[in-house]
């Protein structure tokens, strides 16, 4: 069935430094790759989302990167802040079908 | 705008009892209605989803079961719950991409 992993669970960083958080997947008809973030005891939302027909795309602190041939995604914080610290999920979907799979989540801690 | 609404916000049951969560969406008309199961330290694992009323397709087998009796209601629910049934369910709802969550209910088993 469909599988996303995500790596790695935890990650610690110092203000100001990058995080990098890598997902694969499995269902290569997957073309729909969103970010979420989940701060404690809070909802998911979405904070990025690449598609299949795109290899990258930024939107100010935060990037993702899709390599479809090997089915990677990422998810790069860079100049990360304390305000950054959560969990987040990488998920992929097939915009045809109905169901997105979640990875296992990344908790990040973003030390001051 | 569209809003989803999920109660109650934390629930403590005991082994054995029955279980009702319920989730409404307003705003939008025929959407993709998900449950999610959060286990403490773990990820998103899809329970359920609808993408009409009546119609349910189950992930995983297990001790829950879901309902669309409305378009735009969906309910969790089992007859007798177990201590492994402990967790945080969140409800959402999509149109084709993004997913939008309710508010999550912390369910403990006790």
């Amino acid at each position: 069935g469909e599988n996303v992993e995500q790596h790695p669970s935890t990650l610690s960083v110092q203000e100001g430094d990058s995080a990098v958080i890598k997902c694969t997947y499995s269902d290569s008809a997957s073309n729909y790759f969103p970010w979420y973030k989940q701060e404690l005891g809070k909802r998911p939302q979405l904070i990025i989302d690449i598609r299949s027909n795109v290899g990258e795309k930024k939107d100010q602190r935060i990037a993702v990167t899709l390599n479809k041939t090997a089915k990677h995604f990422s998810l790069h914080i860079t100049e990360t802040q304390p305000e950054d610290s959560a969990v987040y999920f990488c998920a992929a979907q097939y915009t045809g079908g109905f169901k997105t799979i979640f990875g296992a989540g990344t908790r990040l801690f973003v030390k001051a | 705008s569209q809003t989803i609404h999920q109660w109650p916000a934390t629930l403590v049951q005991p082994v054995g009892s029955p279980l009702s969560l319920e989730c409404t969406v307003e705003g939008t008309s025929n959407p993709n209605l998900y449950w999610y199961r959060q286990a403490a330290g773990r990820g998103l694992q899809l329970l359920f989803y609808s993408v009409g009323i009546g119609q349910i397709s189950s992930e995983v087998p297990q001790n829950l079961s879901a309902s669309r009796p409305q378009d735009r209601q969906f309910i969790l629910s089992s007859k007798k719950l177990l201590l492994s049934d402990s967790g945080f369910y969140l409800c959402a709802w999509s149109r084709d991409t993004e997913a939008f969550f309710g508010q999550g209910t912390r369910l403990t088993v006790v």
